[in-house]
């Protein structure tokens, strides 16, 4: 069964780091694109990072670029997300996200971000 | 940025009834190559999103076929034909047609 399992979240104090990993299992991560998706509590879901199947090619929202950075490493089947520079509103559940053809079919559980003093 | 506005925000229904959420964007979602990347996702409370419709209107695997999707262009239409207990939740519509990808405000069907 095609399993996304993200970790690493916690609580951080502002203007902190935090690095996320996702790992994938079940299914050909190396050939999939793979994403970042987020949902701060109680709103609506914001994609925030895109990285393609060999790592090549990245894409990030405004909002968090030049402080984010996406990774994968297909050897261990596994996708990170570098957050530095932390605020308040990076406060979210993250989810690990499959891209397939161009829609989002595979999630992970998400993995929580608190950003507070 | 393409803004993907959806409406209604609630959407009280009653079981066995239909529903429809409606959602347009703020340009055109065809893409260079022919397709539209719209798609149409499902959260119940306290899990991740789920993939019901991808590109306008095909249903995911395991989908009942009381859920579909139709548009094209800048307006697109997700239609519950009999609500059942399950539906609940809220639904988002989502565009992949262009970085960065932006989703809906998201519709809350609730049971009346």
């Amino acid at each position: 069964e095609a399993q996304l399992v993200a970790s690493g979240g916690g609580l951080v104090q502002p203007g902190g780091s935090l690095r996320l990993s996702c790992a994938a299992s079940g299914f050909s991560f190396s050939t999939s694109w793979m994403n970042w998706v987020r949902q701060a509590p109680g709103r609506g879901l914001e994609w925030i990072s895109c990285i393609t199947n060999s790592g090549s090619t990245i894409y990030y929202a405004d909002s968090v670029k030049g402080r984010f950075t996406i990774s994968r490493d297909n050897a261990k089947n596994s996708l990170y997300l570098q957050m530095n520079s932390l605020r308040a509103e990076d406060t979210a559940v993250y989810y690990c996200v499959r891209d397939w053809y161009w829609s989002f079919d595979l999630w992970g559980r998400g993995t929580r971000v608190t950003v507070s003093s | 940025d393409i803004v993907m506005t959806q409406t209604p925000l609630s959407s009280p229904v009653t079981l066995g009834q239909p529903a429809s959420i409606s959602c347009r964007s703020s340009q055109s979602l065809v893409h260079r190559d022919g397709n539209t990347y719209l798609s149409w996702l499902h959260q119940r409370p306290g899990q991740p999103p789920r993939l019901l419709i991808y590109k306008i209107s095909n249903r995911f695997s395991g989908v009942p076929d009381r859920i579909s999707g139709s548009g094209a262009g800048t307006d697109f239409t997700l239609r519950i034909s009999r609500v059942e207990a399950e539906d609940v939740g809220v639904y988002y519509c989502m565009q992949a047609t262009q970085f960065p990808r932006t989703f809906g405000q998201g519709t809350k069907v609730e049971i009346k």
